[in-house]
């Protein structure tokens, strides 16, 4: 089975930077994503990682460390549109490749 | 990107009766396509997993004769809620995989299912 946590809220200001961290347990890791969920719509989809190191993708980078069982989103330069959950998801092979979420980090922006 | 589309939006039903939902794939092909579930400030809960052309498998705890899912086309998925009652009041979440870009697993915009 799998284990996902991530913390269930942060708030930072415009301009800052806000890091959301992931941990995980599985069996046949085959990659971890994030996603982005604002309230009553579906997720976009944000990074990818299945091997070890950062990835960066203009404001948003997203880090990964399998020995470690550890992942986290980095979000630079905060604008009030990101204002969202942001959720950790893993997929493993025993699984048929199906992706596992977290319950989701609710990050709130403030002026 | 890909997209997903969701047909309807919302939906709002009488207890007992059935709703279809459907999904589609616009500009790819997708052998595979996923259905979730998401209530109130919870995350998405995967329900079942539909594959072009064969059975869905459900997610234990889920009743397929309650959700049943029919895969015809390889754009197509739907999910029919049978004899809904209110607790299957819910945000439902498809997703479909790109038979050539494995990496990504696209989201339809949601279908918001209140049953009165």
């Amino acid at each position: 089975g799998q284990n996902i946590d991530q913390p269930t809220e942060m708030t930072a200001t415009e301009g800052a930077i806000v890091q959301i961290n992931c941990t995980y347990q599985t069996s046949g890791f085959n990659g971890l994503f994030w996603y982005q969920q604002h309230a009553g719509e579906a997720p976009t989809f944000l990074s990818y990682n299945v091997l070890d190191g950062l990835e960066e993708k203009g404001r948003f980078s997203s880090f990964l460390s399998r020995s470690k069982g550890y992942s986290y989103l980095l979000l630079k330069e905060l604008q009030m549109k990101d204002s969202a959950s942001y959720l950790c998801a893993v997929r493993e092979h025993g699984r048929g490749n199906k992706l596992s979420f977290g319950a989701g980090t609710t990050v709130t922006v403030r002026a | 990107g890909a997209v997903v589309s969701q047909h309807p939006s919302w939906v709002i039903c009488k207890s007992g009766t059935s709703v279809k939902i459907e999904c589609r794939s616009l500009d790819f092909q997708a052998t595979t396509m996923f259905w979730y579930r998401q209530f109130p400030k919870q995350s998405l809960m995967l329900m079942a997993t539909s594959n072009e052309g064969s059975k869905a498998t459900y997610e234990q705890g889920v009743e397929k004769d309650k959700f049943l899912i029919n895969h015809a086309s390889l754009t197509l998925s739907t999910l029919t809620v049978t004899s809904a009652h209110p607790e299957d009041s819910s945000f439902y979440i498809c997703s479909a995989r790109d038979q050539e870009v494995e990496n990504e697993q696209f989201f339809g915009p949601g279908t918001r299912l209140t049953v009165l």
